[in-house]
């Protein structure tokens, strides 16, 4: 069975700083890996997905990820944070027919 | 605009009552699902559903059922045997035979049951 863990349910950063939510996976076979934003009461967008190819992704509103098979990681980034990016980021990863989802992480950005 | 809709955005219900969310999309997906969200955890999966008048269980089916009798729609109920209803629902579809697997969402509904 397939598992994903977020490190760090809160997150707590200064506006401008760097922006990092971790993510590990386990699986057997070659994941593909998402990184999805809720916005209070909303439902989930997509941010970025990893299938195949270039390793590093770059998605919508700043954030990009690096896909590391050696750390079974995929952790999410963004250079500069914007009050805007307060919301919660959940961690996917596809197989058998079903995402499977970390428990999300609570990005909170300090003025 | 192609998307997917549920409603009610709020459902208020009394304990031991049935309550039927609506899913519908209009992205001609194949597959469908239904999550649940809870406070402080992730959303964890109910049914699914990959094509008309077919669809599986997924980690925690028990208390809910759902049929699937039009490629659009895929409506949940929340029967009386869930013990703990009150969350927040999410449907999502995505395109069977894509290897992208990327999953659209609806807004949501959020059931309280007192």
């Amino acid at each position: 069975a397939q598992s994903v863990t977020q490190l760090g349910s809160h997150v707590s950063v200064s506006e401008g700083a760097l922006v990092l939510l971790r993510c590990n996976y386990s699986s057997s076979v070659p994941p593909y890996l998402f990184w999805y934003v809720q916005y209070p009461n909303q439902g989930l967008q997509l941010l970025l997905k990893y299938t195949t190819g270039a390793t590093l992704v770059k998605g919508i509103n700043g954030f990009e990820a690096e896909f590391k098979k050696s750390e079974t990681s995929f952790h999410l980034t963004k250079p500069s944070a914007h009050m805007s990016d307060a919301a919660e980021y959940f961690c996917a990863s596809w197989g058998s027919n079903m995402l499977t989802f970390g428990g999300g992480t609570r990005l909170m950005v300090k003025p | 605009d192609g998307g997917i809709t549920q409603s009610p955005k709020y459902l208020f219900r009394k304990e031991g009552q049935n309550v039927t969310l609506s899913c519908e999309q209009n992205l001609n997906h194949d597959a469908m699902y239904w999550y649940r969200q809870d406070p402080g955890q992730g959303l964890r999966l109910i049914y699914y559903s990959q094509i008309v008048n077919d669809f599986q269980k997924g980690d925690i089916a028990e208390g809910y059922s759902v049929s699937r009798e039009k490629k659009e729609s895929f409506p949940l109920t929340v029967t009386s045997a869930q013990k703990n209803p009150t969350a927040f629902y999410l449907c999502a579809s995505t395109t069977d035979g894509t290897i992208t697997y990327e999953q659209y969402f609806g807004p949501g509904t959020r059931l309280t049951v007192t």
